[in-house]
C-alpha cells in the first residue's frame, strides 16, 4: 500500500508570497495528481503527473520519480487560490484507485 | 452533463435508515470511484468499477456498504442502517481507463446521520 505524505498540513501566506506544497510517496507509482478543494467542497483536479514538469497559469507541479517527491507551486499567490490542496497517487494498474495525502490547508491573506 | 453527476447534493438521514447515494459519471468514462471524506480527514477510498469487471470492494468500511453501477454507467452507494460515523461527504470520480487516467470528481454528497 502506498503511503502517501503532504507537507506542511497548514500554511498561512501573504499576497503574492511563492508558495511550495510538497508531497512524497513510499511505492512507484504510474501517475500523480495534485487536486484542489475549494471550501464549498468542490474538487478540481489541477494536474495530473508522471514524470518531469507541468505548468497552468500561476501554478507549477513536479515530479522527481527516482526520488518519488512532488511539489506544487504557485506563483504570485492571492487570496482566491486559498484552499485545501491534496496530492493522490496511482500505483501500478490502479485497482485501488488513488491514495490521497491528507491535504495542505492554505490561507492567503490580502 | 459535461461533469460528473451526484445526487442528493446533500442527505439528511435518521441513525438506522438506509440511504441510497447517485453518481452519474461523464459518458464514455469506464472507470468509476466512490470516496468518502469524514471531517478533518483525508479522502478515503471506498470502492472502484472498470468496465464490466467485477468490482474492487476492498474498501469499503463494512458490509452496510455496498455499490452497484448497472450498464456500466450510473452508479448507486447505499448505505444501510446508518450511524452516525457515517456522516461524511460522498464523491464520485470518473475516468476514461485506469493508466494514464485521469479522474473527475462530482460535487459530493454531504451525508449527516443525526
Amino acid at each position: 500500500k502506498n503511503e502517501v505524505e503532504q507537507s506542511p498540513q497548514n500554511l498561512t501566506a501573504q499576497e503574492g508570497e511563492f508558495i511550495t506544497i510538497n508531497c512524497s510517496y513510499s511505492v512507484g507509482i504510474s501517475a500523480l495528481h495534485w487536486l484542489q478543494q475549494h471550501p464549498g467542497g468542490g474538487i478540481v483536479s489541477l494536474f495530473m503527473l508522471s514524470s518531469g514538469k507541468k505548468k497552468h497559469g500561476r501554478l507549477i507541479a513536479t515530479i522527481n520519480i527516482q526520488e518519488k517527491h512532488s511539489s506544487l507551486h504557485i506563483t504570485a499567490s492571492h487570496p482566491r487560490d486559498s484552499a485545501v490542496y491534496i496530492c493522490a497517487v496511482r500505483s501500478g494498474g490502479g485497482a485501488d484507485g488513488l491514495t490521497f495525502g491528507k491535504g495542505t490547508h492554505l490561507i492567503i491573506q490580502p | 452533463g459535461a461533469g460528473v453527476s451526484q445526487s442528493p447534493s446533500n442527505k439528511v438521514t435518521e441513525k438506522g435508515k438506509d440511504v441510497e447515494l447517485r453518481c452519474d459519471p461523464i459518458s464514455g468514462h469506464t472507470a468509476l470511484y466512490w470516496y468518502r471524506q469524514s471531517l478533518g480527514q483525508g479522502l478515503e477510498f471506498l470502492i472502484y468499477f472498470q468496465g464490466n469487471s467485477a468490482p474492487d470492494k476492498s474498501g469499503l468500511p463494512s458490509d452496510r456498504f455496498s455499490a452497484e453501477r448497472t450498464g456500466g454507467s450510473v452508479s448507486t452507494l447505499t448505505i444501510q442502517r446508518t450511524q452516525q460515523e457515517d456522516s461524511a461527504v460522498y464523491l464520485c470520480a470518473s475516468s476514461l481507463s485506469l493508466a494514464p487516467g485521469f479522474a473527475f470528481f462530482g460535487q459530493g454528497t454531504r451525508l449527516t446521520v443525526v
